[in-house]
């Protein structure tokens, strides 16, 4: 079984300066792990992907995230936030099997605010 | 452009009333989710089809029902019996096949429901 814990459930950073948002997973198999970014009443948006081949991976809007084995973690990083960023973020998780059409499961949520 | 599309974006269900959301997409995907988002909450699975005539109960599927008719439609109903509907329902697609790595999912832009 597979879960995913996201450690903060509110960040606020000024504008400009850098953004983290911490997740920790937990997987039986080696997994596939992802982050989507939602705005108010939006759906999700795939900002990037996790599937075994780079550990550093780069996404969309300047976003990208770490995946650390040993420390079982997908941080998503920023090097300098935009007023445009605030929004909810979900780290997601889903195993790398032999099947593929797993569920994936879904953290709670980081919702990141700007401050101008 | 291919995509998913939820109507309506606004729906208003008196007490008693079953209400259909509809979901549909152009992205000959496989698998298709209902899920439902709560403030503070995440996102819950209530119901997700892998194929055609096939569907599976998620995490709260009490009070809802779904078809799977065709590929590109599942429509998801919300039933009398579901004694706390409002919420922002997201539908999600994704081409799942067995040996492969899950590439994730792609989203509708959702619908919020109220009961009035």
């Amino acid at each position: 079984a597979q879960s995913v814990t996201q450690l903060d459930s509110h960040v606020s950073v000024s504008e400009g300066t850098p953004v983290l948002l911490r997740c920790n997973y937990s997987s039986s198999y080696s997994p596939s792990l992802f982050w989507y970014v939602q705005h108010p009443n939006k759906g999700l948006q795939l900002l990037l992907k996790y599937t075994s081949a780079a550990t550093l991976v780069k996404g969309i809007n300047g976003f990208e995230a770490e995946f650390k084995k040993s420390e079982t973690s997908f941080h998503l990083t920023k090097p300098s936030a935009h007023m445009s960023d605030a929004a909810e973020y979900f780290c997601v998780v889903s195993p790398i099997s032999n099947f593929g059409n797993e569920k994936l499961t879904f953290g709670t949520g980081t919702r990141l605010t700007i401050i101008p | 452009d291919g995509g998913i599309t939820q109507s309506p974006k606004y729906l208003f269900r008196k007490e008693g009333q079953n209400v259909t959301l509809s979901c549909e997409q152009n992205l000959n995907h496989d698998a298709m989710y209902w899920y439902r988002q709560d403030p503070g909450q995440g996102l819950r699975l209530i119901y997700y089809s892998q194929i055609v005539n096939d569907f599976q109960k998620g995490d709260i599927a009490e009070g809802y029902s779904v078809s799977r008719e065709k590929k590109e439609s599942f429509p998801l109903t919300v039933t009398s019996a579901q004694k706390n509907p409002t919420a922002f329902y997201l539908c999600a697609s994704s081409s799942q096949r067995t040996g492969a790595i899950h590439y994730g999912y792609t989203f509708g832009s959702g619908t919020r429901l109220t009961v009035v």
